[in-house]
C-alpha cells in the first residue's frame, strides 16, 4: 500500500517568515501534484512535478521533486496572509486512475 | 467553460433520508472522481468514472451509496438512509486522464445528517 507523509501537520507563521512543507513516502511516484484548499471549498492544482529532481517555481512558492521520486517540498518565501490554508500533496502511483493523497499540512499566516 | 461545478453546496438531512448529489465536470474531461471529506484530512476516494463506465468502488464504501454518470456526462452520487457518519463534504473532480491525472476540483457539496 502506498502512503504519503506530510509535515508538519500544522503550522501557523508570522507574515514575512520563510516555511517548508514535506510529502514523504517509501514508495515511487510517477508525479506528484500540491493542491491548495481554503475552507469550505475544493482543492486547487498548484504545480504537478514529475520528473526526480525537478524544482518548479510559482511566483514566491517553490516545489520540489525528490531525485528518487518518493518525495516532495514546498517553500514559501516571505509568507503572505493570503498564503493561508490546507495544502495537500498527491503522488500518482501503482494504479492509473487513483492518486494517493497526503493527509495535508494546515498552513495559517498570521498579519 | 467554468470548471467543475456541483450543486448543492450545502445540503442538511435528517438520518434515514436519501440525498442525491449532482456534479459537472469539465466537459473535455473524461474521468470523474467522487471523494469524501472530513475536518483536516486529505480526500478520500469514493469512486471514479472512465467516460460513463465506472471502473472502481472503494472498498470502504458502503452499499448505501451509489453513483452513475449517464452518457459520459454528468454524476450523481446517492445516499440512501443516511447516518450521522455520512456527514462530510462531498468532492467531485475530474481530468483528462493521461499518466499524470491532474485533477480539477469542484467546491464540493457539504452534508450535514442530523
Amino acid at each position: 500500500t502506498q502512503l504519503l507523509e506530510q509535515s508538519p501537520q500544522f503550522l501557523s507563521i508570522q507574515e514575512g517568515e520563510n516555511l517548508t512543507v514535506y510529502c514523504n513516502s517509501s514508495s515511487v511516484f510517477s508525479s506528484l501534484q500540491w493542491y491548495r484548499q481554503e475552507p469550505g471549498e475544493g482543492p486547487v492544482l498548484l504545480v504537478t512535478v514529475v520528473t526526480g529532481g525537478e524544482v518548479k517555481k510559482l511566483k514566491r512558492l517553490t516545489f520540489q521533486f525528490g531525485d528518487a521520486r518518493k518525495d516532495s517540498s514546498l517553500h514559501i518565501t516571505a509568507a503572505q496572509t493570503g498564503d493561508t490554508g490546507l495544502y495537500l500533496c498527491a503522488g500518482a502511483g501503482d494504479s492509473n486512475y487513483q492518486l494517493i493523497w497526503g493527509a495535508g499540512t494546515k498552513l495559517i499566516i498570521k498579519p | 467553460d467554468t470548471g467543475v461545478s456541483q450543486n448543492p453546496r450545502h445540503k442538511i438531512t435528517k438520518r434515514g433520508q436519501n440525498v442525491t448529489f449532482r456534479c459537472d465536470p469539465i466537459s473535455e474531461h473524461n474521468r470523474l472522481y467522487w471523494y469524501r471529506q472530513t475536518l483536516g484530512q486529505g480526500p478520500e476516494f469514493l469512486t471514479y468514472f472512465q467516460n460513463e463506465a465506472q471502473l472502481e468502488k472503494s472498498r470502504l464504501l458502503s452499499d448505501r451509496f451509489s453513483a452513475e454518470r449517464p452518457k459520459g456526462s454528468f454524476s450523481t452520487l446517492e445516499i440512501q438512509r443516511t447516518e450521522q457518519g455520512d456527514s462530510a463534504m462531498y468532492l467531485c473532480a475530474s481530468s483528462v486522464g493521461n499518466s499524470r491525472d491532474e485533477q480539477y476540483f469542484g467546491p464540493g457539496t457539504r452534508l450535514t445528517v442530523t
